[in-house]
C-alpha cells in the first residue's frame, strides 16, 4: 500500500533562510508525487509535481524538489523564504490516475 | 478555467438531516473521482473512490451507509451525508483523475458545517 511520511510536523524559519521539507513515500511501482500548499483559509494548491524526466522539478513561488528514487525521497527546497510562505505543506503520491495519498502535513511559520 | 465543479461550496445544515455535495467534471469523462475530507489542521484523507456504473469503493472507517456516493455518469459524482452530525463537519473534496493524462484535478471544495 502506498504512504507518505513528513516528518517534519512544524518548522519555523526566519525570513531569507533556506527552507527544506522532508518527504519519503512507500510504494512498490511507478509514482507521481506532488507538493501541495495550503495558506490559511485557502484551498490546496499544486506547488509543483513529477510525473518522469529530470528528478529535480521547479514549481510556483521559487520552490523546487528533487525525487531520489534509491531514497524514495522527494524533499521540497525554496533557497530564501518570505514571510507569505507560512502555510501547511503537503506531499503526495500517487499511482497512473490511482487515488492520492497525502502526507500528514508540515506547518511553516515564517518570522518576519 | 476550472476542470472540475464542486457544489455546494458551502453548506449549514441542522443535526439528522442529509446534504448532498456535487462533483462534475468539466473537461473530460471520468470514469473514476475520489472523494477526501479534511478536517481542520488535519490532512486529506480518502473516503472513497467513485467509479462510474458501479459501487463505490471505501476505505477503512469510512461508513458506507452515511456517506452515501453515486456516480451515475462519467462526469457526476454524488456524496451524500445521511443523518448529518456535528462531527460530520469538515471540508469535503472530490478530485477526478484524467485517464489520459494520468492528472489528477481538484474540486473546490464543500465546507460542510452541521449544527
Amino acid at each position: 500500500a502506498q504512504s507518505v511520511s513528513q516528518h517534519n510536523h512544524h518548522v519555523i524559519l526566519s525570513e531569507a533562510a533556506s527552507l527544506e521539507l522532508g518527504c519519503n513515500y512507500s510504494y512498490g511501482g511507478t509514482v507521481n508525487l506532488f507538493w501541495y500548499v495550503q495558506y490559511p483559509g485557502q484551498h490546496l494548491q499544486l506547488l509543483l509535481k513529477y510525473f518522469s524526466g529530470d528528478p529535480l522539478v521547479k514549481g510556483i513561488k521559487g520552490f523546487e524538489a528533487e525525487f531520489i528514487k534509491s531514497k524514495f525521497s522527494f524533499n521540497l527546497r525554496k533557497p530564501s523564504v518570505q514571510w507569505s510562505d507560512t502555510a501547511e505543506y503537503f506531499c503526495a503520491v500517487n499511482a497512473y490516475a490511482s487515488k492520492i495519498i497525502f502526507g500528514s502535513g508540515t506547518r511553516l511559520s515564517i518570522r518576519p | 478555467g476550472a476542470v472540475v465543479s464542486q457544489h455546494p461550496s458551502r453548506v449549514i445544515c441542522k443535526s439528522g438531516t442529509s446534504v448532498k455535495i456535487e462533483c462534475r467534471s468539466l473537461d473530460f469523462q471520468a470514469t473514476t473521482m475520489f472523494w477526501y475530507r479534511q478536517f481542520p489542521k488535519q490532512s486529506l484523507m480518502l473516503m472513497a473512490t467513485s467509479n462510474e456504473g458501479s459501487k463505490a469503493t471505501y476505505e477503512q472507517g469510512v461508513e458506507k451507509d452515511k456517506f452515501l456516493i453515486n456516480h451515475a455518469s462519467l462526469t457526476l459524482s454524488t456524496l451524500t451525508v445521511t443523518s448529518a452530525h456535528p462531527e460530520d463537519s469538515s471540508f469535503y473534496i472530490c478530485v477526478v483523475a484524467s485517464g489520459r493524462s494520468g492528472e489528477l484535478f481538484f474540486g473546490e471544495g464543500s465546507r460542510l458545517t452541521v449544527l
